[in-house]
């Protein structure tokens, strides 16, 4: 079946540095991902969609200078918070759109704690 | 504005019970809808993907059901049991939007042996 990882499963960062999130498609190929954020005990809000090769849309209330999303190859996305803070710790889960059977494949998340 | 919104928030069973977990979606226009399992502190499980054509789909004890005109979904697990317990998510794509997932808050479910 279709996988999609993401790295690092989690990390710890002092305020004001930045985190940069990998999302690969490992066995497809995806011209479209997202990217969403889930607070504790919430659901999942969709932050931006990557396509590959251009910009990113984000969603209303999403900083895109904040939260910086390359999508340079077909199986690999990327998602920079910068200049992070506490309020930006989360889960941050990112998706994949398969061109061949057009479903969205999720990875196992990541969790951002910043101190 | 399109919305998902899942009912109960909640719900605690003892193991056998079978049980409905509700969804319901302002948009008629609906594209699919999946059903997703989330274990605490971990990524999404797809469990079933409806699509607008399309009524129910059934895997295993699981069985999900789409009716547009409504604007309701229900997934129906039968003969629950503690492995089970899990948030159960359900998703909406929707016409003209259809790359676009929106979630419902999720069902929190115990299943106690």
């Amino acid at each position: 079946g279709a996988v999609v990882s993401q790295h690092p499963s989690w990390v710890i960062c002092k305020s004001g540095t930045s985190v940069k999130i990998e999302c690969r498609s490992l066995d497809f190929q995806a011209t479209t991902m997202f990217w969403y954020r889930q607070f504790p005990k919430q659901s999942l809000m969709l932050m931006a969609t990557s396509n590959e090769g251009s910009k990113a849309t984000y969603e209303q209330g999403v900083e895109k200078d904040k939260f910086l999303i390359n999508h340079a190859s077909l199986t690999l996305s990327t998602l920079t918070v910068t200049s992070a803070h506490p309020e930006d710790s989360s889960f941050y889960i990112c998706s994949a759109r398969s061109l061949s059977t057009d479903t969205q494949y999720f990875g196992p998340g990541t969790r951002l704690t910043v101190l | 504005k399109q919305e998902v919104t899942q009912i109960p928030a909640a719900l605690s069973v003892p193991e056998g019970e079978n049980l409905v977990l509700n969804c319901s979606f302002t948009d008629s226009a609906i594209y699919n809808l999946q059903w997703f399992r989330q274990d605490p502190g971990k990524g999404l499980t797809s469990l079933l993907l409806i699509q607008s054509s399309q009524r129910e789909q059934t895997s295993g004890r699981l069985n999900a059901s789409l009716d547009k005109s409504s604007g309701r979904s229900t997934l129906y697990i039968a003969a629950s049991q503690p492995g089970d317990s899990a948030t159960y998510l359900c998703a909406a794509s929707f016409s003209g939007g259809y790359n676009k997932l929106i979630f419902g808050a999720g069902t929190r479910l115990a299943v106690h042996p």
